[in-house]
């Protein structure tokens, strides 16, 4: 049962390149998030998507662009990579709407910009 | 959204119980209260949640007073390997809920 995978695992990027970041979940979920988190901070919510086909800001969205591909699948992604964006990026899904249900995260891409 | 107020670090050590608070002053009458537990170069796992009055189950206990401004996570018989980040969420997680974690109380734990 893999829950939520995230790829690539690690990736080095230089400034301006551009980069999307998968992630994928098994558990017929509804909602996605991207958190990214800095060295010794909280989680920052990205972008989320409450359900397929719908997708929405969250506190540090700036830089980012992202797709609800399906159901299953909702990618990042980061058109000019700046090192600002160095960053630990989570995925994390959570279940039906109108259920107070937790979210369940991947093990997080560390994306590094030169 | 209601604001969190953690602990920013506690230190323990093994066998002993720990207790985490965290402050909510104004939380809303729908909110839950969610705790997550992360452990280095891992995405947050969710341990326990709870309404009002006490949750417990294989990991943790939940305590949470009339009031519901505060609540307490408590770990019994802590070890090493509960040595991680802990974090307090309040609110009511419908599908696309804005969570906003806070930087967490970080736990030690020593032999």
């Amino acid at each position: 049962n893999a829950g939520v995978t995230q790829t690539p695992k690690f990736q080095v990027l230089k400034t301006g390149q551009s980069m999307t970041l998968q992630c994928a979940q098994d558990m017929n979920h509804n909602s996605m998030y991207w958190y990214r988190q800095d060295p010794g901070m909280g989680l920052r919510l990205i972008y989320y998507s409450a359900s397929e086909g719908t997708t929405d800001k969250g506190e540090v969205p700036n830089g980012y662009n992202v797709s609800r591909l399906n159901k299953r699948e909702f990618s990042l992604r980061l058109e000019s990579a700046a090192p600002s964006q160095t960053s630990v990026y989570f995925c994390a899904s959570s279940g039906p709407q109108g259920g107070n249900q937790p979210q369940h995260f991947g093990d997080g891409t560390r994306l590094s910009i030169l | 959204l209601a604001k969190t107020t953690q602990p920013i670090s506690m230190d323990s050590y093994e066998g002993q119980e720990v207790n985490i608070t965290c402050s909510h002053n104004n939380i809303a009458t729908n909110d839950y209260i969610t705790w997550y537990q992360q452990f280095p170069s891992q995405g947050p796992r969710f341990i326990i949640q709870g309404y009002k009055t006490k949750v417990t189950n294989e990991v943790a206990s939940l305590f949470i007073p009339a009031d519901r401004k505060s609540s307490t996570l408590s770990l019994p018989r802590v070890s090493l390997s509960d040595t991680a980040v802990y974090y307090c969420l309040v609110g009511f997680f419908t599908g696309g809920f804005k969570t906003i974690f806070g930087a967490g109380t970080r736990l030690f734990v020593k032999a």
